[in-house]
């Protein structure tokens, strides 16, 4: 069964300074990541997805994910934060293969307070 | 191009009540699921319909039915509500059924209390 784990619920961090939301997963076999962003009252966008290829994602606002096979992982960072980068944030998994019709695993998600 | 709309948006039930959440999506997409968001538990999976005439239980279905009306719409009912039912419920689809590296589109989500 596939688990996803995202360390610290809630990040602080000053304007200009760097994000670090940090993902784990368990997955028995190849995975798909996902890390979505959700602002308050509203539904979930995707910032960016790993599938196959280069591990180093980029993905939109300024946002991007390594995933490393040896660690499971796929921590997302971005350089400077910015006050709109407050939101919510999951980290998601779901099977390369076999029938799990897109179903989505998703952590617990990281709230990421930005000070001015 | 709307994407992904549901209705309500906010809802309050007493227990034992019924309803109907809708779910409509404009881009053509096969695949529908049904989550539920609570505090600290992410997203959960209810049900979810890989393509239209067929649906399955996802992580949570206990207290949930679901109907993939047509291609479009995926509604879910509350036969009988129950305050652990106090949510917000998220609709989303994708592309393809079966296609794992789909990104999924959410719609905005319906607040849902039961008393």
């Amino acid at each position: 069964a596939q688990s996803v784990t995202q360390l610290g619920s809630h990040v602080s961090v000053s304007e200009g300074a760097l994000v670090l939301l940090r993902c784990n997963y368990s997955s028995s076999v190849p995975p798909y990541l996902f890390w979505y962003v959700q602002y308050p009252n509203q539904g979930l966008q995707l910032l960016l997805k790993y599938t196959t290829g280069a591990t180093l994602v980029k993905g939109i606002n300024g946002f991007e994910a390594e995933f490393k096979k040896s660690e499971t992982s796929f921590h997302l960072t971005k350089p400077s934060a910015h006050m709109s980068d407050a939101a919510e944030y999951f980290c998601a998994v779901r099977d390369a293969g076999g029938t799990s019709y897109g179903k989505l695993t998703f952590g617990q998600g990281t709230i990421l307070t930005v000070h001015p | 191009n709307a994407g992904v709309t549901q209705t309500p948006k906010f809802q309050v039930l007493k227990t034992g009540q019924s309803m109907t959440l809708q779910c409509a999506q404009d881009m053509n997409h096969n695949s529908m699921y049904w989550y539920r968001q609570d505090p600290g538990m992410g997203l959960r999976l209810i049900y979810y319909s890989a393509s239209e005439g067929t649906t399955d239980k996802g992580e949570v279905p206990n207290g949930y039915n679901v109907s993939r009306l047509n291609k479009r719409e995926f509604s879910l009912r509350l036969e009988s509500a129950a305050p652990s039912q106090t949510s917000v419920y998220f609709c989303a689809s994708s592309a393809l059924a079966g296609a794992s590296r789909e990104t999924q589109y959410f719609g905005p989500g319906t607040r849902l209390l039961v008393l």
